[in-house]
Order: structure tokens, then sequence, then C-alpha cells
């Protein structure tokens, strides 16, 4: 199994410009997350999709969109991008455990906006 | 609002000896707490979890602490090494939804 992958692993726009983050799961996990890292940070929750068909604004909505194609793929869209959306974005995908969940992260997409 | 914050943001710790990462959390809803690592360049990977309902946990060469009284975290690394070099961070949940509120982290630095 490839576990969580995501496309492309570097990305640089100019503001303004459009672009979509791509993620997939082999590991038929219902629930799919994208955070974003900023240096020094830990990950802030920006859309998740419990299931298929289903999806919620996490911390920072704002500036995304998300789009849950099936089980296995959850893509992130910035419509008009702004340097305050420079970082790393890590997909996550999770199966339910008793009380909580264990989230496998992607990689991550390193995103520069100029 | 609700937070999970780190006392340390540093480490270093020499080979052989056991770490001890700490954790602040303030939602005293949270039922599940989690520890991942984060190695340069890569995506957090699961370390140990532990539920609401449990004082101590332990993994290989981990141990996670719980102490709900004064809401603190710990991680425990016995004999740590040169490959435990990452950074740490602990994670909150509710038991509903599995959204997970990340801490700042502790970046660990093991000298040989």
């Amino acid at each position: 199994n490839a576990g969580v992958t995501q496309t492309p692993k570097f990305q640089v726009l100019k503001t303004g410009q459009s672009m979509t983050l791509q993620c997939a799961q082999d590991m038929n996990h219902n629930s799919m997350y994208w955070y974003r890292q900023d240096p020094g940070m830990g990950l802030r929750l920006i859309y998740y999709s419990a299931s298929e068909g289903t999806t919620d604004k996490g911390e920072v909505p704002n500036g995304y969109n998300v789009s849950r194609l099936n089980k296995r793929e959850f893509s992130l869209r910035l419509e008009s991008a702004a340097p305050s959306q420079t970082s790393v974005y890590f997909c996550a995908s999770s199966v339910p455990l008793a009380g909580g969940h264990e989230q496998y992260f992607g990689p991550g997409t390193r995103l520069t906006v100029t | 609002g609700e937070s999970v914050g780190l006392h340390l943001p540093t480490l270093s710790v020499q080979e052989g000896d056991n770490s001890i990462i700490n954790c602040a959390y303030s939602n005293s809803a949270s039922d599940y707490f989690i520890w991942y690592k984060q190695e340069s360049g890569k995506g957090p990977q699961f370390i140990i979890d532990i539920r609401s309902n449990m004082d101590k946990r332990q993994g290989q060469r981990v141990t996670v602490l719980l102490n709900k009284t004064v809401k603190h975290l710990s991680l425990q690394i016995a004999a740590t090494q040169p490959g435990d070099s990452a950074v740490y961070f602990c994670a909150e949940t509710k038991r509903q939804g599995g959204k997970l509120i990340f801490g700042q982290g502790t970046e660990l630095s093991v000298k040989p």
C-alpha cells in the first residue's frame, strides 16, 4: 500500500493564481483531512471529510475549497492564492478507533505564493 | 479558545539518555491524546496514544503519561537514539468528530 499520496510536492504560485492540491489514500479510510503547517507551528485543520459525500470546515477554512471526489480522493483548491497561504499542506486519512482517531499523513506539498 | 501547548520548544539530549517531552492541554472535554513524530521534510507519524480514562500507556521505548488533574501530558523516550531526532507534537481530540488539535511542537536533538 502506498498509504497517503499528495501531488505536487512543490509549487510556486503568483498572487491571484489558482491551483488544486491532490490527495489520495489506498487504505479504505472513511475520513480525510487537510492541514496547513507554518514554520515553527503545529498543524491547523483547514477542512475535513468524515465520509464520502460530506465536508466540513476546520479551524482555518477561509480562502480554500475542498472536494471529496470519492472515498479515495480529497482535493484542496485555492481559488485566488495569497502570500498568507504560503505553507506546507498535509493531507491525512483516518480509521476510527474507539474514542478517537489515528491519522495517517501524506508527505506534504510545499507551496510558495509570491 | 481551547488549545494544546508545549512547555519546551527545544530539547537536546545525549544518546542513550532518557528524554521527556511535555505538553499542556486546556480542553477538559478531550477524550483522546496522541503523540506524533515529524522528521524533517516528512509528514507526522503516529507514535502512541492514550485515552482520558488511563494514566499511563507504554509502547516500544516510549511511555505516555496523562495527568488530568493538572491537564498535563508527557512523552518519555527511553535510551534515546539519533533516529529519534525530530519534532514531536501532542494532539487532542474529542470523542466525536475526530478533529485533532495540535500543539506547537518540541524539537528533540540527540547528540552522539
